[in-house]
């Protein structure tokens, strides 16, 4: 049974950092591209970030470009997303997801999502 | 990367037919066969419904159906049920190894 399971999420100060972390099992994590998405509270989904099962490509959302960074570790079977600089409007749910095949933008698997609340 | 238009709500009684639209540009919807579908029901994780514009994942059933033309894709769900209300969001890769949702639409089955 694939699983995604984030943490890392939490109360953070603006211009401050976070790490998020999503821990994947039940599949193989190197076969397979990994997405992260947010979802503001009451609303819409936003698309982060994108990295190849070989991190050798690697995409970003207008809005996060610069200051949050996408990365993965095939030996511990795990996606990270270091975000620095937060905002206000960074204030999300976070999702890990499972891209459909190697290098799909199709997501058929999520985590739960961790939650980052930005606030003084 | 402006988010791709989505009608905020349609609805539909059981038994019909609804139609989603999702609207973008040459840059994302018009220019990639990379279009995908995801239902929402609150407080809930999204699940994928329909990839590369009209392909279905195991275990959706055949009354959800996708397709485009030109810059605009479509969900289409017959044989409306209950279950099928939820918020439904469009995605399309746009380039450069980005992908773009939608604004989301809230089905409501009358």
């Amino acid at each position: 049974e694939v699983q995604l399971v984030e943490s890392g999420g939490g109360l953070v100060q603006p211009g401050r950092s976070l790490r998020l972390s999503c821990a994947a099992s039940g599949f193989t994590f190197d076969d397979y591209a990994m997405h992260w998405v947010r979802q503001a509270p009451g609303k819409g989904l936003e698309w982060v970030s994108y990295i190849s099962w070989n991190s050798d490509t690697i995409g970003y959302a207008d809005s996060v470009e610069g200051r949050f960074t996408i990365s993965r570790d095939n030996a511990k079977n795990s996606l990270y997303l270091q975000m620095n600089s937060l905002r206000a409007e960074d204030m999300a749910l976070y999702y890990c997801a499972k891209a459909l095949f190697s290098s799909s933008y199709s997501l058929d698997y999520w985590g739960q999502g961790t939650l980052v609340t930005v606030s003084s | 990367q402006s988010a791709l238009t989505q009608p905020r709500s349609v609805s539909g009684s059981p038994g019909q037919s609804v139609t989603i639209t999702c609207t973008g540009t040459s840059s994302d919807v018009g220019g990639y066969n990379y279009v995908s579908w995801y239902q929402q029901h609150p407080g809930k994780v999204p699940k994928l419904m329909v990839y590369d514009v009209n392909k279905r994942p195991s275990g959706v059933p055949d009354r959800f159906s996708g397709s485009k033309s030109g810059n605009t894709a479509s969900l289409s769900i017959s044989g409306l049920q209950a279950e099928d209300e939820a918020d439904y969001y469009c995605c399309s890769y746009a380039g450069r190894y980005t992908t773009i949702f939608g604004g989301g639409t809230k089905l409501t089955v009358l």
